[in-house]
């Protein structure tokens, strides 16, 4: 079973433009969860989507945004890009049906660097 | 809110030298404590889901134990490969809970 994807890899963009991040869940799993991963903050969790449903939000600013499209993929977006939005961003796919809700299973990241 | 503290921030072994990591959780009401492992530059990699206080979970040299409080992830005589950073999260039972990750324990395993 393949496992999670996300592209690109690596970005590097300048301040003020705006991102987009992909991630392909494994096959079958219909949860996906954004986290943003900084030497000093660990995992903070950004978004959780279900079913095309956001289900969890994390506490960041409007600029982090995402969505989910009907074979479970998902995007994740940040607007006017801040120096501070460097980090390793993490995708994690779960299986996640209503009665299980349990491990989540990691993609590489992205890594995106802020100019 | 959820608060998960790993100590130490970092160790230091020789090969084959055993040891533990800790995992201190404050949760309204646990539904999952997970353990992963991280290469540099890599996602997690999952290793254990432990759900009540008194369960243990075991794979090859890692051990993982519960309690109401806390937990621990137990090495027994680890090898270099065994260096990595793990992690320690917990996820809050009612509803759609996220996930809430500790800062990890940076394991370095001297040959």
């Amino acid at each position: 079973k393949a496992g999670v994807t996300q592209t690109p890899r690596y970005l590097i963009k300048t301040r003020g433009q705006q991102v987009t991040l992909s991630c392909s869940p494994i096959s079958g799993h219909r949860s996906v969860s954004w986290y943003q991963q900084t030497p000093g903050q660990g995992l903070q969790f950004l978004f959780e989507y279900f079913s095309e449903t956001q289900r969890n939000k994390g506490n960041f600013p409007g600029r982090f945004s995402g969505r989910q499209f009907s074979n479970s993929r998902s995007e994740m977006n940040v607007s006017t890009l801040e120096l501070g939005d460097s980090a390793l961003y993490l995708c994690a796919s779960s299986p996640a049906g209503t009665s299980s809700y349990n491990e989540q299973f990691f993609g590489p990241g992205t890594r995106l660097t802020v100019l | 809110e959820d608060q998960v503290t790993q100590s130490p921030e970092a160790l230091r072994l020789q090969e084959g030298e055993s040891s533990s990591l800790n995992c201190s959780y404050t949760v309204s009401g646990l539904r999952g404590l997970f353990w992963y492992r991280q290469d540099p530059g890599k996602g997690p990699e999952f290793l254990f889901t432990l759900y009540s206080a008194g369960e243990e979970k075991e794979k090859e040299r890692l051990k993982a134990t519960l309690t109401k409080k806390e937990s621990f992830l137990h090495i027994t005589a680890p090898k270099p490969e065994d260096s990595a950073t793990y992690l320690c999260a917990v996820r809050r039972s009612g509803g759609y809970q996220k996930v809430t990750f500790g800062t990890g324990t940076k394991l370095q395993v001297i040959p």
